[in-house]
Protein backbone atom coordinates (compact mmCIF):
# COMPACT_ATOMS: atom_id res chain seq x y z
CA UNK A 1 0.00 0.00 0.00
CA UNK A 2 1.03 3.44 -0.87
CA UNK A 3 2.55 5.06 2.48
CA UNK A 4 2.20 8.39 1.24
CA UNK A 5 -0.83 9.55 -1.95
CA UNK A 6 -0.87 12.94 -3.60
CA UNK A 7 -3.83 13.01 -6.11
CA UNK A 8 -3.61 15.76 -8.13
CA UNK A 9 -0.49 14.83 -10.76
CA UNK A 10 -1.02 18.61 -11.94
CA UNK A 11 -2.53 21.79 -11.06
CA UNK A 12 -2.67 25.30 -12.80
CA UNK A 13 -3.59 28.25 -10.82
CA UNK A 14 -4.03 32.45 -10.97
CA UNK A 15 -1.02 34.14 -9.86
CA UNK A 16 -2.63 36.04 -6.44
CA UNK A 17 -4.98 32.61 -5.81
CA UNK A 18 -4.43 30.50 -2.77
CA UNK A 19 -3.98 26.50 -3.69
CA UNK A 20 -3.75 23.86 -1.82
CA UNK A 21 -1.54 20.21 -2.98
CA UNK A 22 -3.38 17.35 -1.19
CA UNK A 23 -1.33 14.61 0.27
CA UNK A 24 -2.90 11.60 2.46
CA UNK A 25 -0.11 8.94 4.49
CA UNK A 26 -0.92 6.08 5.60
CA UNK A 27 1.22 4.78 8.98
CA UNK A 28 0.55 2.54 12.21
CA UNK A 29 3.19 4.67 13.95
CA UNK A 30 1.90 6.78 16.50
CA UNK A 31 5.17 8.89 15.80
CA UNK A 32 5.78 10.44 12.53
CA UNK A 33 6.24 13.58 10.85
CA UNK A 34 5.30 14.88 7.86
CA UNK A 35 7.45 17.45 4.73
CA UNK A 36 6.71 19.14 2.53
CA UNK A 37 9.39 19.90 -0.31
CA UNK A 38 9.56 22.01 -3.49
CA UNK A 39 11.68 21.34 -6.75
CA UNK A 40 11.76 23.94 -9.20
CA UNK A 41 12.78 23.42 -12.75
CA UNK A 42 16.82 23.70 -11.99
CA UNK A 43 15.93 20.37 -10.10
CA UNK A 44 17.16 21.12 -6.52
CA UNK A 45 15.55 19.76 -3.43
CA UNK A 46 13.76 23.07 -1.23
CA UNK A 47 12.26 22.05 2.57
CA UNK A 48 9.13 24.32 2.69
CA UNK A 49 7.74 22.91 5.86
CA UNK A 50 7.54 20.31 8.62
CA UNK A 51 4.26 19.21 10.70
CA UNK A 52 4.61 16.49 13.20
CA UNK A 53 1.61 14.30 14.67
CA UNK A 54 2.02 15.04 18.40
CA UNK A 55 2.16 19.18 17.32
CA UNK A 56 -1.38 20.90 18.65
CA UNK A 57 -0.93 23.55 15.97
CA UNK A 58 -0.97 23.40 12.21
CA UNK A 59 2.11 24.43 10.74
CA UNK A 60 3.06 27.83 9.13
CA UNK A 61 6.34 28.92 7.24
CA UNK A 62 5.37 32.29 5.67
CA UNK A 63 3.29 31.89 2.62
CA UNK A 64 2.87 28.16 3.47
CA UNK A 65 0.80 26.55 5.66
CA UNK A 66 -0.09 22.86 6.59
CA UNK A 67 -3.53 21.71 6.74
CA UNK A 68 -3.09 18.70 9.30
CA UNK A 69 -5.87 16.74 9.52
CA UNK A 70 -5.20 13.42 11.41
CA UNK A 71 -7.98 11.32 12.28
CA UNK A 72 -8.46 11.71 7.75
CA UNK A 73 -4.48 11.21 8.03
CA UNK A 74 -4.18 14.12 5.64
CA UNK A 75 -1.33 17.08 5.80
CA UNK A 76 -2.25 19.19 2.35
CA UNK A 77 0.22 22.02 1.98
CA UNK A 78 -1.99 25.71 0.99
CA UNK A 79 -0.04 28.43 -0.63
CA UNK A 80 -1.41 31.34 -0.07
CA UNK A 81 -1.37 34.30 -2.42
CA UNK A 82 0.54 32.42 -5.20
CA UNK A 83 3.46 34.14 -7.34
CA UNK A 84 4.96 32.90 -10.80
CA UNK A 85 7.58 31.47 -8.53
CA UNK A 86 6.09 29.04 -7.28
CA UNK A 87 5.69 27.10 -9.76
CA UNK A 88 7.48 23.89 -9.31
CA UNK A 89 6.95 20.36 -8.73
CA UNK A 90 5.96 19.57 -4.59
CA UNK A 91 6.63 16.42 -2.67
CA UNK A 92 4.86 15.34 -0.11
CA UNK A 93 6.96 13.31 2.50
CA UNK A 94 6.46 11.26 5.79
CA UNK A 95 9.37 9.86 8.04
CA UNK A 96 7.86 7.08 10.91
CA UNK A 97 9.57 7.19 14.63
CA UNK A 98 10.03 4.09 16.49
CA UNK A 99 8.88 1.54 13.58
CA UNK A 100 9.76 2.99 10.62
CA UNK A 101 12.34 2.72 8.18
CA UNK A 102 15.32 4.99 8.16
CA UNK A 103 14.44 6.64 5.39
CA UNK A 104 11.65 9.66 4.05
CA UNK A 105 9.26 7.97 1.82
CA UNK A 106 8.10 10.08 -0.90
CA UNK A 107 4.39 10.56 -2.74
CA UNK A 108 4.38 10.96 -6.57
CA UNK A 109 4.48 14.53 -6.77
CA UNK A 110 2.17 17.34 -7.64
CA UNK A 111 3.21 19.87 -10.32
CA UNK A 112 2.09 23.25 -9.49
CA UNK A 113 1.62 25.82 -12.43
CA UNK A 114 0.83 29.70 -11.92
CA UNK A 115 -0.26 31.41 -14.83
CA UNK A 116 -0.05 35.09 -14.62
CA UNK B 1 27.96 27.62 3.38
CA UNK B 2 25.96 24.51 4.62
CA UNK B 3 25.35 21.94 1.91
CA UNK B 4 25.27 18.60 0.15
CA UNK B 5 27.74 18.55 -2.95
CA UNK B 6 27.15 16.34 -5.75
CA UNK B 7 28.91 15.40 -8.80
CA UNK B 8 28.68 15.57 -11.64
CA UNK B 9 25.30 17.53 -12.71
CA UNK B 10 25.01 15.86 -15.77
CA UNK B 11 26.37 12.34 -16.69
CA UNK B 12 26.33 10.44 -20.18
CA UNK B 13 27.67 7.24 -20.09
CA UNK B 14 27.32 3.37 -21.98
CA UNK B 15 25.84 0.40 -20.79
CA UNK B 16 28.28 -1.45 -18.51
CA UNK B 17 30.80 1.16 -18.05
CA UNK B 18 31.74 1.78 -14.46
CA UNK B 19 30.58 5.21 -13.37
CA UNK B 20 30.96 7.35 -9.74
CA UNK B 21 28.65 10.21 -8.42
CA UNK B 22 30.70 11.47 -5.96
CA UNK B 23 28.58 13.15 -2.77
CA UNK B 24 29.96 15.78 -0.06
CA UNK B 25 28.45 17.09 3.26
CA UNK B 26 30.21 19.76 5.50
CA UNK B 27 27.80 19.80 8.18
CA UNK B 28 29.09 17.01 9.92
CA UNK B 29 25.87 14.70 9.35
CA UNK B 30 26.35 11.55 10.97
CA UNK B 31 22.91 10.27 8.29
CA UNK B 32 23.47 10.17 4.60
CA UNK B 33 21.42 8.69 1.72
CA UNK B 34 21.02 8.22 -2.04
CA UNK B 35 17.53 8.67 -3.45
CA UNK B 36 16.41 8.00 -7.47
CA UNK B 37 13.60 10.24 -8.73
CA UNK B 38 11.50 8.21 -11.54
CA UNK B 39 8.66 10.39 -13.29
CA UNK B 40 5.17 9.22 -11.33
CA UNK B 41 7.41 7.14 -8.68
CA UNK B 42 8.57 10.37 -6.56
CA UNK B 43 12.18 9.54 -5.00
CA UNK B 44 12.77 6.11 -3.98
CA UNK B 45 15.77 5.19 -1.27
CA UNK B 46 18.99 3.36 -2.97
CA UNK B 47 20.53 3.10 0.02
CA UNK B 48 21.66 4.95 3.36
CA UNK B 49 24.17 5.12 5.95
CA UNK B 50 23.88 6.21 9.46
CA UNK B 51 27.80 6.88 10.44
CA UNK B 52 30.96 6.46 9.14
CA UNK B 53 31.49 1.84 7.69
CA UNK B 54 27.74 1.64 8.53
CA UNK B 55 25.63 1.41 5.41
CA UNK B 56 22.23 -0.47 4.46
CA UNK B 57 19.90 -0.98 1.55
CA UNK B 58 17.07 1.31 0.31
CA UNK B 59 13.83 0.18 -1.65
CA UNK B 60 15.77 0.04 -4.50
CA UNK B 61 19.68 -1.61 -4.31
CA UNK B 62 20.40 -3.19 -7.18
CA UNK B 63 22.77 -2.46 -9.60
CA UNK B 64 24.51 0.35 -6.87
CA UNK B 65 27.09 0.18 -4.43
CA UNK B 66 27.63 2.73 -1.50
CA UNK B 67 30.97 3.25 0.80
CA UNK B 68 30.95 5.47 3.60
CA UNK B 69 34.88 5.51 4.35
CA UNK B 70 34.70 9.24 5.98
CA UNK B 71 32.00 11.31 7.45
CA UNK B 72 31.70 13.88 5.21
CA UNK B 73 31.47 11.30 1.88
CA UNK B 74 28.93 9.03 0.29
CA UNK B 75 29.98 8.02 -3.13
CA UNK B 76 27.25 6.24 -5.54
CA UNK B 77 28.86 3.84 -7.64
CA UNK B 78 27.55 1.93 -10.51
CA UNK B 79 29.69 -0.88 -11.89
CA UNK B 80 28.01 -1.96 -14.64
CA UNK B 81 25.16 0.85 -15.57
CA UNK B 82 22.34 -0.07 -17.48
CA UNK B 83 19.47 1.70 -19.12
CA UNK B 84 16.78 0.97 -16.62
CA UNK B 85 19.73 3.22 -13.95
CA UNK B 86 18.71 6.44 -16.10
CA UNK B 87 17.13 8.49 -13.72
CA UNK B 88 17.75 11.52 -11.58
CA UNK B 89 20.02 10.87 -8.50
CA UNK B 90 19.82 12.59 -5.30
CA UNK B 91 22.19 13.03 -2.20
CA UNK B 92 20.93 13.25 1.01
CA UNK B 93 21.82 14.46 4.77
CA UNK B 94 20.74 14.82 7.73
CA UNK B 95 21.90 15.27 11.62
CA UNK B 96 20.84 11.94 12.63
CA UNK B 97 18.14 9.33 12.59
CA UNK B 98 17.22 8.44 15.65
CA UNK B 99 14.02 6.63 16.10
CA UNK B 100 11.69 9.11 17.87
CA UNK B 101 13.13 12.34 16.12
CA UNK B 102 10.86 13.14 13.41
CA UNK B 103 11.76 16.20 13.28
CA UNK B 104 15.23 15.83 11.69
CA UNK B 105 14.95 17.07 7.55
CA UNK B 106 16.67 16.11 4.79
CA UNK B 107 19.12 18.74 3.20
CA UNK B 108 19.87 17.26 -0.50
CA UNK B 109 22.17 17.82 -2.99
CA UNK B 110 21.57 19.62 -6.61
CA UNK B 111 21.02 15.83 -7.95
CA UNK B 112 22.56 14.11 -10.63
CA UNK B 113 21.34 13.56 -14.00
CA UNK B 114 22.05 10.19 -15.67
CA UNK B 115 21.37 8.93 -18.99
CA UNK B 116 22.82 5.60 -19.61
CA UNK B 117 22.68 4.30 -23.40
Amino acid sequence: AQKITQTQPGMFVQEKEAVTLDCTYDTSDPSYGLFWYKQPSSGEMIFLIYQGSYDQQNATEGRYSLNFQKARKSANLVISASQLGDSAMYFCAMREGIQGAQKLVFGQGTRLTINP
Amino acid sequence: EAQVTQNPRYLITVTGKKLTVTCSQNMNHEYMSWYRQDPGLGLRQIYYSMNVEVTDKGDVPEGYKVSRKEKRNFPLILESPSPNQTSLYFCASSRFWAGSGTNEKLFFGSGTQLSVL
